[in-house]
């Protein structure tokens, strides 16, 4: 089954306690996306990557780090985490293979609740 | 920058009623993508319908259509026959034709379906 993975789905931490959001997809796809919800803004992209190795800042990038060292794999690493980084985050990719439109979808992991204390 | 506003944070409507929610956006560009997404309560980011700009025909799906006027850059989302299982979170979204574009989502519209 085609998908996308994220984990943990929950997680409670404090402040300052370095954490990992791991974001896996079987589609082969190129492209992959982190995004934070938060209500009233609907949701805004923190980094993004176009293949194995090239990744860069999205809307709101600062307190987040990415790498992608694997085409399948696009882990999330806070460093630092502080309490405005409590949110909703989603995992997305899509192909840039192929004819139009079937580079347009953007297919999405389940979510992953944080909360920092 | 491209934006998305979704001016009714709010809407609700009988089941099996129409309802239509209303997205505008603002962009220079003539390449581009417009999704409507649709969040139940599982948080599930789930594609609804999708239209291209260069396209003049209005994206259907089922009991979902889209009155797209580009002119007016206005996407609106009209559910007909409405179900309680319609009743989520709905995202109005755009994207530029352009490989590796970001998706630049609206705040949402909170859908309640009444029985």
């Amino acid at each position: 089954e085609a998908q996308v993975t994220q984990n943990p789905r929950y997680l409670i931490t404090v402040t300052g306690k370095k954490l990992t959001v791991t974001c896996s997809q079987n589609m082969n796809h190129e492209y992959m996306s982190w995004y934070r919800q938060d209500p009233g803004l609907g949701l805004r992209q923190i980094y993004y990557s176009m293949n194995v190795e090239a990744t860069d800042k999205g809307d709101v990038p600062e307190g987040y780090k990415v790498s992608r060292k694997e085409k399948r794999n696009f882990p999330l690493i806070l460093e630092s985490p502080s309490p405005n980084q409590t949110s909703l985050y989603f995992c997305a990719s899509s192909s840039q293979r192929g004819a139009r439109p079937t580079t347009d979808t953007q297919y999405f992991g389940p979510g992953t609740r944080l909360t920092v204390l | 920058a491209q934006t998305v506003t979704q001016s009714q944070p709010e809407m609700s409507v009988q089941e099996a009623e129409t309802v239509t929610l209303s997205c505008t956006y603002d962009t220079s560009e003539s390449d581009y993508y417009l999704f409507w997404y649709k969040q139940p309560p599982s948080r599930q980011m789930i594609l609804v319908i999708r239209q291209e700009a260069y396209k003049q025909q209005n994206a259907t799906e089922n009991r979902f259509s889209v009155n797209f006027q580009k002119a007016a850059k206005s996407f609106s989302l009209k559910i007909s026959d409405s179900q309680l299982g319609d009743a989520a979170m709905y995202f109005c979204a755009y994207r530029k034709g352009t490989s590796g574009s970001r998706l630049t989502f609206g705040e949402g519209t909170q859908l309640t379906v009444n029985p």
